[in-house]
């Protein structure tokens, strides 16, 4: 089982402006998961992208993968303060495990 | 729905003290697991369970057990608690076990042991 690793570890931008966030992992896989965490919560799942699929959309987000290069990213578009979490990425395994995140914080 | 509740949400416990913590889930998923979550460490898998009667070792399971006691009620216990195991853990569960399920976590257990 593997873990995808996310970068930058943290964010800052003003409200408005659009975030992106990186996850890279180590070995072929199927699927890759985005998760949120608000301070003091646990993870709420964001979007899953399958390894046959490019780019998928919801809502604000907007996530890509890149199997060739091993790689995902997040975009937030039109970022709102309520956006301040760590974002997580995780890739497949029966066992589910996660990198370190990504601390965004938007200022209003 | 509940969701996935985790109790209790905040503990002190002295070094060499044991004791458990409970996760229960209330949308028949097949799938438990605990994490704990350091800073700069993101969530480190401890043990999980796939389906009802089974668990399997994570990365970080030493020092800790596990029971799956039925399909909805998955505990932690710290036999022995060491300073290393502060930590805030999580509880999370899938319908089933595998990269297409998306997980559901509970609030998290605050624990600092002295």
């Amino acid at each position: 089982s593997q873990q995808g690793e996310e970068d930058p570890q943290a964010l800052s931008i003003q409200e408005g402006e659009n975030a992106t966030m990186n996850c890279s992992y180590k070995t072929s896989i199927n699927n890759l998961q985005w998760y949120r965490q608000n301070s003091g919560r646990g993870l709420v799942h964001l979007i899953l992208i399958r390894s046959n699929e490019r780019e998928k959309h919801s809502g604000r987000l907007r996530v890509t993968l890149d199997t060739s290069k091993k790689s995902s990213s997040l975009l937030i578009t039109a970022s709102r303060a309520a956006d301040t979490a760590s974002y997580f990425c995780a890739t497949d395994s029966d066992d589910m495990r996660f990198g370190a995140g990504t601390r965004l914080t938007v200022k209003p | 729905n509940a969701g996935v509740t985790q109790t209790p949400k905040f503990q002190v416990l002295k070094t060499g003290q044991s004791m458990t913590l409970q996760c229960a889930q209330d949308m028949n998923h097949n799938s438990m697991y605990w994490y704990r979550q350091d800073p700069g460490m993101g969530l480190r898998l401890i043990y999980y369970s796939a389906s009802e009667g089974t668990t399997d070792k994570g990365e970080v399971p030493n020092g800790y057990n596990v029971s799956r006691l039925n399909k909805r009620e998955f505990s932690l216990r710290l036999e022995s608690a060491a300073p290393s195991q502060t930590s805030v853990y999580f509880c999370a569960s899938s319908a089933l076990a595998g990269s297409n399920e998306k997980l559901f976590f509970g609030s998290g257990t605050q624990l600092s042991v002295l």
